[in-house]
């Protein structure tokens, strides 16, 4: 499978435990963007690297969040001392600075549920 | 960020056109119109795109007004696997604006 893999798919914690999601973008693709989805919306966006430049960060994205992309390749989005208003979907998304279309590619996403 | 507005949820039948629209009145002159479709328990994925003229790929065709203050998706024959929700996003057709605005998409139920 070529697509974007994210893992993992689910993940249910407590509240005040810090979490790490990882995402596998499409090989070659040098942009990666994180999205949360809560129930009945739309998807939010949360940040957006260039290879491993974090070019752009949402308001939304408080100082309990993180996102890295150390080697311009795979992404990790860390949420410390989660809270129950951090369950949603996570998802990612990559894209290629080649493609004319600036199509987004998303993964399956992962489910975070905060008890 | 230009904001969109859709209609919350339509329906339609099987193998019958569909008309999608989007109202999008503040939309500026480097605004691209993006669609993209959330089928249930999946990622959202592209669908179509365009900036003036109208468009078809393999998927659907894209009808954009002629102020461009609004569009319309089109499915020529809507199949069960169409019901999804369905985003008209603008996204700034300016160097380094990436990121995707979503609103809360039109819910299209397809009746078999």
């Amino acid at each position: 499978d070529t697509g974007v893999s994210q893992d993992p798919r689910h993940k249910i914690t407590k509240r005040g435990q810090n979490v790490t999601f990882r995402c596998d973008p499409i090989s070659e693709h040098n942009r990666l963007y994180w999205y949360r989805q809560t129930l009945g919306q739309g998807p939010e966006f949360l940040t957006y690297f260039q290879n491993e430049a974090q070019l752009e960060k949402s308001r939304l994205l408080s100082d309990r969040f993180s996102a890295e992309r150390p080697k311009g390749s795979f992404s990790t989005l860390e949420i410390q001392r989660t809270e129950q208003g951090d369950s949603a979907m996570y998802l990612c998304a990559s894209s290629s600075k080649r493609d004319p279309s600036y199509e987004q590619y998303f993964g399956p996403g992962t489910r975070l549920t905060v008890t | 960020d230009a904001k969109t507005t859709q209609p919350n949820s339509m329906e339609s039948n099987e193998e019958e056109p569909v008309h999608l629209p989007c109202n999008h009145s503040t939309i500026s002159g480097t605004d691209y119109i993006h669609w993209y479709r959330q089928l249930p328990s999946q990622g959202p994925e592209y669908v179509i795109h365009g900036l003036t003229s109208n468009v078809n790929n393999r998927m659907a065709s894209l009808a954009i007004a002629e102020d461009r203050k609004s569009s319309t998706l089109i499915l020529h024959r809507a199949t069960l696997r169409d019901a999804a929700v369905y985003y008209c996003i603008l996204r700034r057709g300016i160097q380094g604006a990436q990121k995707l605005v979503f609103g809360q998409g039109t819910r299209l139920t397809i009746n078999p």
